[in-house]
C-alpha cells in the first residue's frame, strides 16, 4: 500500500463546476500536506499548503485536512479548461522530503 | 527573482554511458532534494542535501550519487545508465524551516 493514496481518475468535470480532489495517506504523524499541479512534462506547482485540520481557501481553491481520518481534499471552484492537469497530493516525510500520491488526472470539459 | 535552475533540460544517452544532471537552487535557499519521475508515474524521492551534507536518501540507485556544493548548487551523476533510467528529473530548493519547496523544470533524461 502506498503512503500516499489518491484516485488516478481522470476525472471528468464541466466547466464552472466544482472540482474535488480527495487523497488518504498512512502516517498518522505527518503534519504537512500539499497540493501540486503538473502539466504534462512539467514540474510540479504548489496549489495549497495545508497544516491544520479544517479549510484553507486561496482564490478558487479550498484545501480540507481531516487529521482523524487521515484525509486531505482540494476544491476547484468555477473549474476552467486550464486547470485541466494531474494533481498530485504529497506528504511531508521525516526529513522534509517529499512523499507523493499517484496524482490525479483532472479534465475540465468546456 | 529567478527560479530553480536545472540543465540540461534535455539529454540522451547510450546504455552505460554517463550523465551528469545540475541544480541550481533558489538564491539563499540551503536545501535541495532530487526527485525521478518515470512515465506516468509520481515523483519518487532521490536524495537531499542540506548545507552541502546529504540528509536523507530515498529510493537512489547505488551507481548514482551526488553532492552539494559549496555554492548550494548539486550535482547528480548517474552511471552505467539503464533503459529504465529514462525519466525526468526534478530538482527542488528549499529555505531552512520553510516547508515549501520550489521545482525546477526539471531534465528530460531519454537512454537508448
Amino acid at each position: 500500500q502506498k503512503e500516499v493514496e489518491q484516485n488516478s481518475g481522470p476525472l471528468s468535470v464541466p466547466e464552472g463546476a466544482i472540482a474535488s480532489l480527495n487523497c488518504t495517506y498512512s502516517d498518522r504523524v505527518s503534519q504537512s500536506f500539499f497540493w501540486y499541479r503538473q502539466y504534462s512534462g512539467k514540474s510540479p506547482e504548489l496549489i495549497m499548503s495545508i497544516y491544520s485540520n479544517g479549510d484553507k481557501e486561496d482564490g478558487r481553491f479550498t484545501a480540507q485536512l481531516n487529521k482523524a481520518s487521515q484525509y486531505v481534499s482540494l476544491l476547484i471552484r468555477d473549474s476552467q479548461p486550464s486547470d485541466s492537469a494531474t494533481y498530485l497530493c504529497a506528504v511531508r516525510g521525516s526529513n522534509y522530503q517529499l512523499i507523493w500520491g499517484a496524482g490525479t488526472k483532472l479534465i475540465i470539459k468546456p | 527573482a529567478a527560479g530553480v535552475i536545472q540543465s540540461p533540460r534535455h539529454l540522451i544517452k547510450e546504455k552505460r554511458e554517463t550523465a551528469t544532471l545540475k541544480c541550481y537552487p533558489i538564491s539563499r535557499h540551503d536545501t535541495v532534494y532530487w526527485y525521478q519521475q518515470g512515465p506516468g508515474q509520481d515523483p519518487q524521492f532521490l536524495i537531499s542535501f542540506y548545507e552541502k551534507m546529504q540528509s536523507d536518501k530515498g529510493s537512489i540507485p547505488d551507481r548514482f550519487s551526488a553532492q552539494q556544493f559549496s555554492d548550494y548548487h548539486s550535482e547528480l551523476n548517474m552511471s552505467s545508465l539503464e533503459l529504465g533510467d529514462s525519466a525526468l528529473y526534478f530538482c527542488a530548493s528549499s529555505l531552512t524551516g520553510e516547508e515549501t519547496q520550489y521545482f525546477g523544470p526539471g531534465t528530460r533524461l531519454l537512454v537508448l
